[in-house]
């Protein structure tokens, strides 16, 4: 199984401000998604990250609020700008499996973030 | 559209005693099921999937997941409960091919193992 690790693991931060997540996987994958997963709610997709294209959002999420990034096969950052309380969640990037024939994703641990 | 229902955020068993939490799905195409575990402060570990072999599927920990297509469920059951067993269960969804790796996931469910 893939090792997935995420930074920072949690932060506390004023309204207003911005956060980048980082997400780093330790082998070569095509694609890697971002999860949100509001106090006491379901995780939901924000978005798809594809390395060499950008990334594709689903319904209720836009760029300008989530930017990703996604510059090689290993690594992908997700900013949550011009934070509100409303963004106040656990946001988890996962990736492919990592062998022909695997059909599930792999989680990073999670960034909980406080918007004060 | 596909969506999942778990039944009950907040499970009580006791120690050695059934585990069952609830996860029933609609989907327009042969799913994909996922049973995944959630320990304090750690990220998503996968305990078992469906992926349109053996409707009986075996997972870690001793888990286990039952597909019925006619009653659209893939409940989540361990004979009996241990103490590490506590933490939050997730039901997801998938429709394969090109949305593989795409998730729907159910609210959730808080396991608590009673002494």
């Amino acid at each position: 199984s893939a090792v997935i690790s995420q930074k920072p693991s949690r932060d506390i931060c004023q309204r207003g401000t911005s956060l980048t997540i980082q997400c780093q996987v330790d082998s070569q994958v095509t694609m890697m998604f971002w999860y949100r997963q509001q106090p006491g709610q379901s995780l939901t997709l924000i978005a798809t990250a594809n390395q060499g294209s950008e990334a594709t959002y689903e319904s209720g999420f836009v760029i300008d609020k989530f930017p990703i990034s996604r510059p090689n096969l290993t690594f992908s950052t997700l900013t949550v700008s011009n934070m509100s309380p409303e963004d106040s969640s656990i946001y988890l990037c996962s990736a492919e499996g990592l062998s022909r024939g695997n059909t599930e994703a792999f989680f990073g641990q999670g960034t909980r973030l406080t918007v004060v | 559209a596909q969506s999942v229902t778990q039944l009950g955020s907040h499970v009580s068993v006791s120690e050695g005693a059934l585990v069952l939490l609830r996860c029933n799905y609609s989907s327009s195409v042969p799913p994909y099921l996922f049973w995944y575990v959630q320990y304090p402060n750690q990220g998503l570990q996968l305990l078992l999937k469906y992926t349109s072999a053996a409707t009986l599927v075996k997972g870690i920990n001793g888990f286990e997941a039952e597909f019925k297509k006619s009653e659209t469920s893939f409940h989540l059951t361990k004979p009996s409960a241990h103490m590490s067993d506590a933490a939050e269960y997730f039901c997801a969804v998938s429709p394969g091919g090109s949305g593989t790796y795409k998730y729907i996931f159910g609210t959730g469910t808080r396991l608590k193992v009673l002494a």
